[in-house]
């Protein structure tokens, strides 16, 4: 089945304890992508990545890290958590075709952090 | 920094009326997309819009782009229980093979009781 996982689905932790979420999709989708969903905010992008071992900043960047060394995989690495980081996080992947003026994003089913 | 404001946040209503969602930007946007989120879950595509004036039906629901290409809506004919949900709009700004990313709006969070 074609999907995007995220783990862990939950997680309360402590400020400043380093933690890492992971993304994994199976459908070989060169791009991936990070975000936050805050109530009356929407989706607010944290990074994205064009490709392995490509990376960027989207409009939320501070305070996180990604890495891109395998296709399949893009974790989000909060070096040291506060509690401003407690939200609902989003890993999403899509195809990037020639050509075409947008494509599909596939969402995983979210982790929700809270950081005390 | 581009912006989508999303209209109504919060959308209330019985079984078999009508709804509009408004999706509006003062940028243009080279496609837009539609997604409806249910809790526990991400975000699903509905449907995407990239020529201005298009206008595109998947069942109960039409989804119209701006003439413009600036704004959005979706209107629900005859609401269902089923239809409740998180509906979330999302810009495209530039083409996908140019680097564009999505843009969200706020989201609607439409309710419908039997």
């Amino acid at each position: 089945e074609a999907q995007v996982t995220q783990n862990p689905r939950y997680l309360i932790t402590v400020t400043g304890k380093k933690l890492t979420v992971t993304c994994s999709q199976n459908m070989n989708h060169e791009y991936m992508s990070w975000y936050r969903q805050d109530p009356g905010l929407g989706l607010r992008q944290i990074y994205y990545s064009m490709n392995v071992e490509v990376t960027d900043k989207g409009d939320v960047p501070e305070g996180y890290k990604v890495s891109r060394k395998e296709k399949r995989n893009f974790p989000l690495i909060l070096e040291s958590p506060s509690p401003n980081q407690t939200s609902l996080y989003f890993c999403a992947s899509s195809l990037r075709r020639a050509g075409r003026s947008s494509n599909e994003q596939f969402f995983g089913p979210g982790t929700r952090l809270t950081v005390l | 920094t581009q912006l989508l404001e999303q209209s109504p946040q919060f959308l209330s209503i019985q079984e078999g009326e009508n709804l509009t969602v408004y999706c509006n930007s003062s940028s243009v946007f080279s496609s837009l997309q539609w997604y409806r989120q249910e809790p526990g879950e991400g975000p699903v595509l509905l449907v995407t819009v990239v020529t201005g004036g298009e206008v595109k039906k998947l069942k109960r629901l039409t989804f119209q782009f701006g003439d413009a290409r600036k704004d959005s809506s979706l209107h629900i004919t005859a609401a269902q229980p089923g239809d409740t949900g998180l509906y979330l709009c999302a810009g495209v700004d530039a083409p996908y093979n140019q680097g564009g990313k999505l843009i969200f709006g706020q989201g609607t969070e439409l309710s419908v009781k039997p």
